[in-house]
């Protein structure tokens, strides 16, 4: 078992380029997080899903759109980036039935110039 | 709106020696709480959490964690740190119906000393 995959690990982009992050799961799980982590703030949420075919907005959702076609894929897109985007970016996923466990991936490191 | 604070950004303890990480939230009721542990290039791992109930928590690792209503306080302690045991920690509040939209303390670095 895999658990929750990253996918690229690293990246460097220039200003206005566009990219994707793939977040993938083996886990089953129905709920999935994209969060990013900058120094001194901890973790904000981008988006979530609660299952497949559904997104939401979390805190800080602007210039990041999200889709879940498929139950175990979890994609975040930057669409024109900026440098304000620099940042870590964990993806997470969470079962039902009450746990409240995130199992997290081992982050994306994304550069802006 | 919930919030969390982790008054400490860095902690440096001697191997052996007892450990507090202290956090403090923000919220209108009682709401979930959790400890979360990164170590250097690694994703987060759940150490423990409180819902209801018994105040003193225990999770993994050795580390408890007691949860007081009147402080709005849930501290981490550990009685004897281990070299292992240097990452950075993170606190985190979730309402009871706000299902896994976590909110996260800005974290707290340990540094162990051998």
């Amino acid at each position: 078992n895999a658990g929750v995959t990253q996918t690229p690990k690293f990246r460097v982009l220039k200003t206005g380029q566009s990219m994707t992050l793939l977040c993938a799961q083996d886990m089953n799980h129905e709920y999935m997080y994209w969060y990013r982590q900058d120094p001194g703030m901890g973790l904000r949420l981008i988006h979530y899903s609660v299952g497949e075919g559904t997104t939401a907005k979390g805190e800080v959702p602007d210039g990041y759109n999200v889709s879940r076609l498929k139950k175990q894929n979890f994609l975040l897109g930057l669409e024109s980036a900026a440098p304000s985007q620099t940042s870590v970016y964990f993806c997470a996923t969470e079962g039902l039935a009450g746990v409240r466990e995130q199992f997290f991936g081992p982050g994306t490191r994304l550069t802006v110039l | 709106a919930q919030s969390v604070t982790q008054p400490d950004i860095h902690i440096t303890v001697s191997e052996g020696a007892s450990l507090e990480l202290r956090c403090n939230y923000s919220y209108g009721a009682t709401p979930y709480l959790f400890w979360y542990v990164q170590s250097p290039g690694q994703g987060l791992q759940l150490l423990l959490k409180y819902f209801s109930g018994d105040t003193l928590v225990q999770g993994i690792k050795g580390f408890e964690a007691e949860f007081k209503r009147s402080q709005s306080s849930f501290n981490l302690r550990k009685p004897s740190v281990h070299w292992s045991d240097a990452a950075e920690y993170f606190c985190a509040v979730e309402g009871p119906t706000s299902y896994g939209k976590l909110t996260f303390g800005q974290g707290t670095i340990l540094t162990v000393h051998p």
